[in-house]
């Protein structure tokens, strides 16, 4: 069964960091590209960051590209995501999620980031 | 960046009865197009793929269908369960966008 169960999520200030980890399980991590996807509350649903399935190739939404880096460790099956600069337009349930080409065919349970002073 | 546009934005219907949700693009994707449900407080689950394949475990009342700019989520007779959220998104270019929703509530 595929799980991914991401965690680091909380209350940040804003212009501080936060890095969310998803841990990947029941399946070959390695031959996924991987994402995260956001939500901000009673929102709709916002791509933010895809990795390719051996990390070397990267895509960002404009509005995270050099703030947000979204990195993989395949011997630890882990995907991450490294936040610098919060604002607090990027508060929002953050979704793993794994690629079935361009779309996502399993999803996480999501965690909370909320920037706020 | 692909504008993805659906409707309506929300709509009500009886046990049984045949729904559609309708999504656009701003330009042609090319059957890039996924179907997803989201039921309150859960993360999404991926109903249709290349604007018509079923995903696995998907019951076999959703369907999909469209090309080019144009298409749309048929559910053939609706349950209790189908209540919640409906997104479209396209995966053709990046970056991915999705459709802003519908939600769907039992009559």
């Amino acid at each position: 069964e595929v799980q991914l169960v991401e965690s680091g999520g909380g209350l940040v200030q804003p212009g501080r960091s936060l890095k969310l980890s998803c841990a990947a399980s029941g399946f070959t991590f390695s031959d996924y590209n991987m994402a995260w996807v956001r939500q901000a509350p009673k929102k709709g649903l916002e791509w933010v960051a895809t990795i390719s399935y051996d990390g070397s190739s990267t895509y960002y939404r404009d509005s995270v590209k050099g703030r947000f880096t979204i990195s993989r460790d395949n011997a630890k099956s882990t995907l991450y995501l490294q936040m610098d600069s919060l604002r607090s337009e990027d508060t929002a349930t953050y979704y793993c999620a794994r690629h079935l080409r361009g779309w996502f065919a399993y999803w996480g349970q999501g965690t909370l980031v909320t920037v706020s002073s | 960046d692909i504008q993805m546009t659906q409707s309506p934005a929300s709509l009500s219907a009886s046990l049984g009865e045949t729904v559609t949700i309708q999504c656009q693009a701003s330009e042609d994707i090319y059957s890039g197009l996924a179907w997803y449900q989201q039921k309150p407080g859960k993360s999404p689950q991926l109903l249709i793929y290349g604007a018509s394949s079923l995903q696995d475990g998907v019951p076999s009342r959703f369907s999909g269908s469209g090309s080019g700019t144009q298409y749309s989520l048929k559910i053939s007779s609706m349950q209790t369960e189908d209540e919640g959220v409906y997104f479209c998104q396209q995966g053709l270019k990046y970056p991915l966008t999705f459709g802003s929703g519908t939600k769907l509530e039992i009559k």
